[in-house]
């Protein structure tokens, strides 16, 4: 079966724009939650969607914004980029979380996003 | 093509004994490995890590063992404790900063 899909694999912008990121998650996969990967920070939480609803976000600043589509596709938008910003951005989809149970939470590759 | 693989998708351990979970990796590049913690509603933590170049790393009540021949690595939890509870993840580096994440193990300390 196909895994999760994440596109673009590489981008580069520029400091002030702003820019889209897309995951599909595996079919009938309903949860989709966002990372973002950098060499100091490590794996920092972003958000959660599950069913069309944001269910759970991390401690990250309002230009940081994502949403999920009736078909569990997800989309992240950052805005105003900072050079900061410049980080892998990986995603996940599960099934569902109910309590500890261990829904196959599989990781997309990832998008690089790089802004100078 | 999943590169880093969760065989068992859950444990149960006794409280005070060892919990070993186990992560299997298909590339030999792979020079850095990582395991997460996430407990229910919030993100992955950072948990401990070990270089390609070392076989153990330890960090108070957790271990990490690398058998690069084996392309094995696992994560010991002693004693174990009800905290414990949640999913971890494996993950690998390889070139260009690309990480590849198992599928996680849930981990559950009886009490």
């Amino acid at each position: 079966k196909a895994g999760v899909t994440q596109t673009p694999r590489y981008l580069i912008k520029t400091r002030g724009q702003q820019v889209t990121l897309s995951c599909s998650p595996i079919s009938g996969h309903r949860s989709v939650s966002w990372y973002q990967q950098t060499p100091g920070q490590g794996l920092q939480f972003l958000f959660e969607y599950f069913s069309e609803t944001q269910r759970n976000k991390g401690n990250f600043p309002g230009r940081f914004s994502g949403r999920q589509f009736s078909n569990s596709r997800s989309e992240m938008n950052v805005s105003t980029l900072e050079l900061g910003d410049s980080a892998l951005y990986l995603c996940a989809s599960s099934l569902g979380e109910p309590l500890l149970a261990n829904y196959g939470y599989t990781f997309g590759s990832g998008t690089r996003l790089t802004v100078v | 093509d999943q590169q880093v693989k969760q065989n068992s998708p859950s444990l149960s351990v006794q409280e005070g004994r060892i919990s070993i979970l186990n992560c299997d990796y298909t590339n030999s590049m792979f020079d850095y490995f990582l395991w997460y913690k996430k407990y229910p509603a919030e993100g992955p933590t950072f948990l401990i890590s070990i270089s390609s170049i070392k076989d153990k790393n330890e960090d108070g009540r957790f271990t990490v063992f690398l058998n690069k021949s084996a392309k094995h690595l696992s994560l010991h939890i002693v004693p174990s404790q009800p905290g414990d509870s949640a999913v971890y993840f494996c993950a690998a580096e390889g070139a260009g900063n690309q990480f590849y994440f198992g599928t996680g193990t849930s981990l559950t300390v009886i009490p």
